[in-house]
């Protein structure tokens, strides 16, 4: 099945640092999310990318469907403590109606103020 | 505001009783949503595949008579773990999908402790 790689595993950044995580998949997707989890709740979408080479925004996140469709990664500028939890990259590989997402394993991120 | 809601966020019951848990898409309608289960430190992994008006679809390794599903409506998915035990404690997530949007949202999750 499919696999995801998230790296890394976790981050100790100090406030104001740049942060990057990424993801590779054994299996070309055509569609990548990213996700944050804080504790005791349920992840909340960060942002979607649906081609090949797309370069989207949110605020200080930024994230790319990597050119091959087999990776993405997040960047985070400017961290703020409220930027603490883990985040989860999910990658749907095919359309029509199976919408099954292969997670990563996540990165979890702590911001020292 | 949140999309889907998820109830209830905390049970604790005693073993040998069962639970339902709801999950409900609050803006739009779903045909499909999912229940994932969480361990601590680990990633989300998906259960099974509730599917609007027709039977679940179950992970390999998931006890379709341990963890009922319904789907009776558009908006209204229902996970009941039956006759549970302590190793059935567990973080229970649901989302729903929204088709149009290839996106799935996700509920706060149900935090179920089994004396």
């Amino acid at each position: 099945g499919q696999q995801l790689n998230q790296s890394p595993q976790s981050m100790f950044i100090q406030e104001g640092e740049d942060v990057s995580m990424n993801c590779t998949s054994s299996s070309i997707f055509n569609t990548w999310l990213w996700y944050k989890q804080d504790p005791g709740e349920g992840p909340v979408l960060l942002i979607a990318l649906y081609k090949a080479g797309e370069l989207t925004s949110n605020g200080r996140l930024t994230a790319q469907f990597g050119i091959t469709r087999k990776d993405s990664f997040l960047n985070i500028s400017a961290s703020i403590p409220s930027d603490v939890g883990i985040y989860f990259c999910a990658g749907r590989v095919s359309g029509g109606s199976n919408y099954k997402l292969t997670f990563g394993k996540g990165t979890l991120l702590t911001v020292n103020p | 505001g949140a999309v889907v809601s998820q109830h209830p966020s905390w049970v604790i019951c005693k073993s040998g009783t069962s639970v339902k848990i709801e999950c409900r898409s609050l803006d739009f309608q779903a045909t499909t949503m999912f229940w994932y289960r969480q361990f601590p430190k680990q990633s989300l992994m998906l259960m099974a595949t509730s599917n609007e008006g027709s039977k679940a679809t179950y992970e390999q390794g998931v006890e379709k008579d341990k963890f009922l599903i319904n789907h009776a409506s558009l908006t209204l998915s229902t996970l009941t773990v039956t006759s549970a035990h302590p190793e059935d404690s567990s973080f229970y997530i649901c989302s729903a999908m929204r088709t149009e949007k290839n996106i799935q949202y996700f509920g706060a999750g149900t935090r179920l402790s089994v004396l």
